[in-house]
């Protein structure tokens, strides 16, 4: 099956820095890459996704590059805000079946 | 986006008696729901998917009898915990899946066997 890994598993960085995680996942079929936020005592929520047909994508501060012969994904951060401080976690699937996810990463984003 | 809700927020429950935890999606109908544990500091684990109208496919290791999933509806799919003791402590979520099929993730319950 799937298996994803995602570094680092804390990243504290000052505000107005850009934060970069990285993962990286196994199958080479995985077609569908979201990335989740969650705040303490709350449920994931997704910030960004990316498709395998489509090697970057952004919405306003966030981004997501995608590099399949590497078989690794990238969410990109800038002008970091402490309100970004969360676990941000990576995931990867084939077409509409299960998601796996990585381990997750806790942004710290210091004013 | 799409709005799921879980009901309860939190729960504090004796050794042995069961808990019934709701995941609805509010404002669009979902065939597939997902159920998944999660422990401090660590990912979501998958425990089983749920469809509407047919039995929940379980992930290996997780005890069907003891985590006990219904679908009635496009937009209701229910946990019961049967007999839980303090191991079952953890933090429960649900997840819906739209006509797009993207996953839209509940807030969470807490779930505490004393």
């Amino acid at each position: 099956g799937e298996n994803v890994e995602q570094h680092p598993s804390t990243l504290s960085v000052q505000e107005g820095d850009s934060a970069v995680i990285k993962c990286t996942y196994s199958d080479s079929a995985s077609n569908y890459f979201p990335w989740y936020k969650q705040e303490l005592g709350k449920g994931p929520q997704l910030i960004i996704d990316i498709r395998s047909n489509v090697g970057e994508k952004k919405d306003q501060r966030i981004a997501v590059t995608l590099n399949k012969t590497a078989k690794h994904f990238s969410l990109h951060i800038t002008e970091t805000q402490p309100e970004d401080s969360a676990v941000y976690f990576c995931a990867a699937s084939l077409g509409y079946s299960t998601l796996t996810f990585g381990k997750g990463t806790m942004l710290l984003v210091s004013p | 986006g799409a709005v799921v809700s879980q009901h309860p927020s939190w729960v504090i429950c004796k050794s042995g008696t069961s808990v019934k935890i709701e995941c609805r999606s509010l404002d669009f109908q979902a065939t597939t729901m997902f159920w998944y544990r999660q422990f401090p500091k660590q990912s979501l684990m998958l425990m089983a998917t749920s469809n509407e109208g047919s039995k929940a496919t379980y992930e290996q290791g997780v005890e069907k009898d003891k985590f006990l999933i219904n679908h009635a509806s496009l937009t209701l799919s229910t946990l019961t915990v049967t007999s839980a003791h303090p191991e079952d402590s953890s933090f429960y979520i649900c997840s819906a899946k739209d006509y797009t099929n993207e996953q839209f993730f509940g807030p969470g319950t807490r779930l505490t066997v004393l």
